[in-house]
């Protein structure tokens, strides 16, 4: 499978619960990237792993936990969300952690926190 | 404020009219990248502009960077259904400094009616 591949589609969890959002890419990228997509606001960098390194963590609350165990696998934790956490979370890939590079995104999890 | 500001926000037109979509900041970027994002999907890159002035033509799709590189702008010819969908420009090397991540506009959101 090529491209960057997220699951699930969707998501639906109590704020009480705790689920994991993966992401895979076989494109050979050794950046991969954590992006959050709400209504009426531009995307918002969550978290930037460079060859299974993270080099940013942009002051994401501490409810979403990323883990990178390899190249090509990028996780999402997710544990006591609140509603206002709803959202898209897109996952995006790049050649390196430069952005003379254009980014590969997945199809996104819709998360709806109840 | 926003770093990128992106204009119109929503954009309804007829099919086989054209268009201009706009992108502009009051700093200075290394490069722009522009992405088309379907409902449901994640963005995919269009175009990446690096030079003051450059102009990239993709079929239909024109795109320009301004000369001081502080603004970009995306023209549409004969517009079709298929054209519709969130833009969104995304800077890179915000006035000189490293590379960075990318940072987004909020989009327009275009629609193109049969």
């Amino acid at each position: 499978e090529t491209g960057v591949t997220q699951t699930p589609r969707h998501l639906v969890m109590g704020m009480t619960n705790k689920k994991s959002l993966k992401c895979e890419q076989h494109l050979g990228h050794n950046a991969m990237y954590w992006y959050k997509q709400s209504a009426k606001k531009p995307l918002e960098l969550m978290f930037v792993y460079s060859l299974e390194e993270r080099v940013e963590n942009n002051s994401v609350p501490s409810r979403f936990s990323p883990e990178c165990p390899n190249s090509s696998h990028l996780f999402l934790h997710l544990h006591t969300l609140q509603p206002e956490d709803s959202a898209l979370y897109l996952c995006a890939s790049s050649q390196d952690s430069g952005t003379n590079y254009g980014y590969t995104f997945g199809s996104g999890t819709r998360l709806t926190v109840v | 404020t926003q770093l990128l500001e992106q204009s119109p926000q929503f954009l309804s037109i007829q099919e086989g009219e054209n268009l201009t979509v706009y992108c502009n900041s009051s700093s200075v970027f290394s490069s722009l990248q522009w992405y088309r994002q379907e409902p449901g999907e994640g963005p995919v890159l269009l175009v990446t502009v690096v030079t003051g002035g450059e102009v990239k033509k993709l079929k239909r799709l024109t795109f320009q960077f301004g000369d001081a590189r502080k603004d970009s702008s995306l023209h549409i010819t004969a517009a079709q259904t298929g054209d519709t969908g969130l833009y969104l420009c995304a800077g890179a090397g915000v006035d000189g400094g490293s590379q960075g991540n990318l940072i987004f506009g909020k989009g327009t959101k275009l629609s193109v009616k049969p």
